[in-house]
């Protein structure tokens, strides 16, 4: 079964902090992804990545910035925290290319106080 | 507006009952797919189902691309069959990437 891992699972920033979520697959997968989950709203994306060194802005990028420095690494970086930044952090890799379904980490809970 | 409708929103059903979930998309589509959301969070994919139907013990998954629609039907359902039911879709233009509906959250009761 294909492994993603994140870190933190919880995480408690303060307003204009500076914050970095770790995401780790040991798929072998091209394509990365962060989502974020609110009530209401499902899961929307953030960024995303076809590669190593490649990101691209999902449908809400303001505010957040990603980093993929290698294929198994992607990060979601928060370089100044805002309250309406809490919420449930998910990310997941696939392989659109191959057919391949999308697996998710469990998920980062970010509070922003 | 929204590109991915699921419905119902809600479900309560007793054990053992059947249900069917939908899942409508305004634009056009590539394929799409159906997750499950443990009541603890995390999430799992139930199919990759581009077109026609799937089946995987007590789940089926129908997909026609041309009508923009899937649904997910559940048979004999069970408590452990509670969370949520999310679909997405992957969307003709736009790479390779799902955008997903708020979900169906279902209810088993004994």
């Amino acid at each position: 079964e294909a492994a993603v891992t994140q870190s933190p699972r919880n995480k408690v920033a303060v307003t204009g902090g500076k914050v970095t979520l770790s995401c780790n697959q040991t798929n072998n997968h091209n394509n990365m992804y962060w989502y974020r989950q609110d009530t209401g709203h499902g899961l929307r994306l953030i960024h995303y990545s076809y590669g190593a060194g490649s990101t691209e802005k999902g449908d809400i990028p303001d505010g957040y910035k990603a980093s993929r420095p290698s294929q198994e690494n992607f990060s979601l970086i928060l370089e100044l925290a805002t309250p309406s930044q809490t919420s449930v952090y998910f990310c997941a890799s696939g392989d659109f290319n191959s057919n391949e379904r999308l697996f998710f980490g469990h998920g980062t809970k970010l509070s922003v106080l | 507006g929204q590109q991915v409708q699921q419905s119902p929103a809600s479900l309560v059903l007793q054990e053992g009952e059947n249900a069917e979930l939908q899942c409508n998309f305004s634009t056009s589509l590539n394929s799409m797919q159906w997750f499950y959301q443990r009541p603890e969070g995390s999430l799992v994919s139930l199919f990759y189902n581009p077109s026609g139907t799937k089946q995987s013990g007590r789940l089926t998954s129908t997909t026609v691309i041309k009508e923009r629609r899937s649904s997910l039907h559940i048979s004999s359902s069970q408590i452990t069959d509670s969370g949520t039911y999310l679909c997405a879709m992957e969307a003709g233009n736009m790479g390779y990437k799902l955008t997903f509906g708020t979900g169906t959250s279902l209810l088993v009761d004994p």
